[in-house]
């Protein structure tokens, strides 16, 4: 079975600064999806970047980027420029490309920008 | 473009009632469907998936069930409500083709009491 860690239940950062949040993960498969999902105060997920495995670059997204080392089986995300509005929950998640591709989703990073 | 919806946003539901929650999708045909919980202060559990009307997969015995009578719709139902069925339950749809993620709706805070 797949499982996704996320070792930094609560971090903060001043506006304007960069921080990474940390992502690991565990499977036997070569195939697969990882993404960053932020969860704001309201509730909804909203997908923030989106990784493919069989792709060696990394994914980014206007201030967001990733880090991916598949061999290392870690992904962490990069919030560059850091705004107010990035204040959210981020959950790291993983979907394999067989079965009925549910997503496993790690336990959260909250992430709290400072003004 | 393609729109999820959710209701009731909040629900508070005496303990050993039932429960019903819809989740509709436009903007798109025969899309996977996906319900998930999430417990206070934790990651997404998927409890059901639907390929199809009529088709459903569970992934966790519990106290829940679901419905896709119509293409865009999916139900979660409950015959009689438990405490531990109390949490925040989201919709999801899935797109193909290249991008191939998972969309998600505003979703349904439910407290059993």
């Amino acid at each position: 079975a797949q499982t996704v860690t996320q070792s930094q239940p609560e971090m903060s950062v001043q506006e304007a600064e960069t921080v990474t949040l940390s992502c690991t993960y565990d499977t036997s498969e070569s195939n697969y999806y990882l993404f960053w999902y932020k969860q704001p105060p309201s509730r909804q997920m909203i997908l923030v970047i989106r990784q493919e495995a069989y792709k060696q670059q990394n994914a980014t997204e206007n201030r967001f980027s990733v880090n991916f080392q598949k061999a290392a089986k870690s992904f962490s995300l990069k919030i560059s420029d850091s705004q107010l509005g990035d204040t959210a929950m981020y959950f790291c998640a993983f979907r394999t490309n067989f079965g009925n591709e549910k997503l496993t989703f790690g336990t959260g990073t909250r992430l709290t920008i400072i003004p | 473009s393609q729109t999820i919806h959710q209701w009731p946003a909040t629900l508070v539901q005496p303990v050993g009632s039932p429960l019903s929650l819809e989740c509709t999708v436009e903007g798109t045909s025969n899309p996977n469907l996906y319900w998930y919980r999430q417990a206070a202060g934790r990651g997404l559990q998927l409890l059901f998936y639907s390929v199809g009307i009529g088709q459903i997969s569970s992934e966790v015995p519990q106290n829940l069930s679901a419905s896709r009578p119509q293409d865009r719709q999916f139900i979660l139902s409950s015959k009689k409500l438990l405490l531990s069925d109390s949490g925040f339950y989201l919709c999801a749809w899935r797109s193909g083709g290249s991008t191939d993620t998972q969309y998600f709706g505003p979703g349904t805070r439910l407290t059993v009491l």
